[in-house]
């Protein structure tokens, strides 16, 4: 069953605007990971954020995780054409099994 | 000096043949993956091997079956391929731990005729 579920599906903004996705998830997790998915590509680690922290930054990224609401937020900062790619939360739940459970995905459009 | 690299990156072929795909990872990492991402961009893991030993086996059709012959190498060989195969097949790999974060190969397109 899936796992994450990304909010919105889709999200097109302009340059220099923030973006920010959601991702709710069901299980109780050891941790929440975003990766990026440019067209074509393998998807890319962006930032991890362990069950006991509520907010990580880094770079123009910064996550949130709420896990009384099992959410998290993805916001990237004063956007570029670059930024354009698919974001994917992924859970990695409690468990021997090193496996992670990826969300369905939103698609970033940042227009220049 | 690619860390994850898979092969072939395409791959065309007709219903009822059988392929492989090549997986290697240069970080020393001990966890590999194959993961398959349908045509909405859905990715669901497969299987997941741990210094060669299989650790994750999802539900998959018995005609897909991973081969790990060292730590660095995880292929995967389906037989009988059936339209419903067509998708991105994605191999990764991680150190495990408590950080568990993946890194991806760019991934093999396989188109079922």
């Amino acid at each position: 069953s899936q796992q994450g579920e990304e909010d919105p599906q889709a999200l097109s903004i302009q340059e220099g605007e923030n973006a920010t996705m959601n991702c709710s998830y069901k299980t109780s997790i050891n941790n929440l990971q975003w990766y990026r998915q440019n067209s074509g590509r393998g998807l890319v680690h962006l930032i991890l954020i362990r069950s006991n922290e509520r907010e990580k930054h880094s770079g123009r990224l910064r996550v949130t995780l709420d896990t009384s609401k099992k959410s998290s937020s993805l916001l990237i900062t004063a956007s570029r054409a670059a930024d354009t790619a698919s974001y994917f939360c992924a859970t990695d739940t409690s468990g021997s099994a090193r496996q992670l459970t990826f969300g369905s995905g939103t698609q970033l459009t940042v227009l220049p | 000096d690619t860390a994850v690299s898979q092969t072939p990156k395409y791959l065309v072929t007709q219903m009822g043949n059988d392929k492989s795909i090549k997986c290697e990872q240069n970080l020393g990492h001990d966890t590999m993956y194959w993961y398959k991402q349908d045509s909405k961009k859905f990715l669901k893991i497969m299987f997941s091997y741990n210094n060669k030993e299989l650790i994750i086996n999802e539900t998959v059709p018995n005609r897909f079956s991973p081969k790990s012959p060292d730590k660095a190498h995880l292929n995967l060989h389906i037989n009988s391929l059936e339209l419903g195969d067509s998708a991105v097949y994605f191999c990764a790999s991680s150190q495990g731990g408590s950080r568990n974060e993946q890194f991806f190969g760019p991934g093999t397109r396989l188109t079922v005729l």
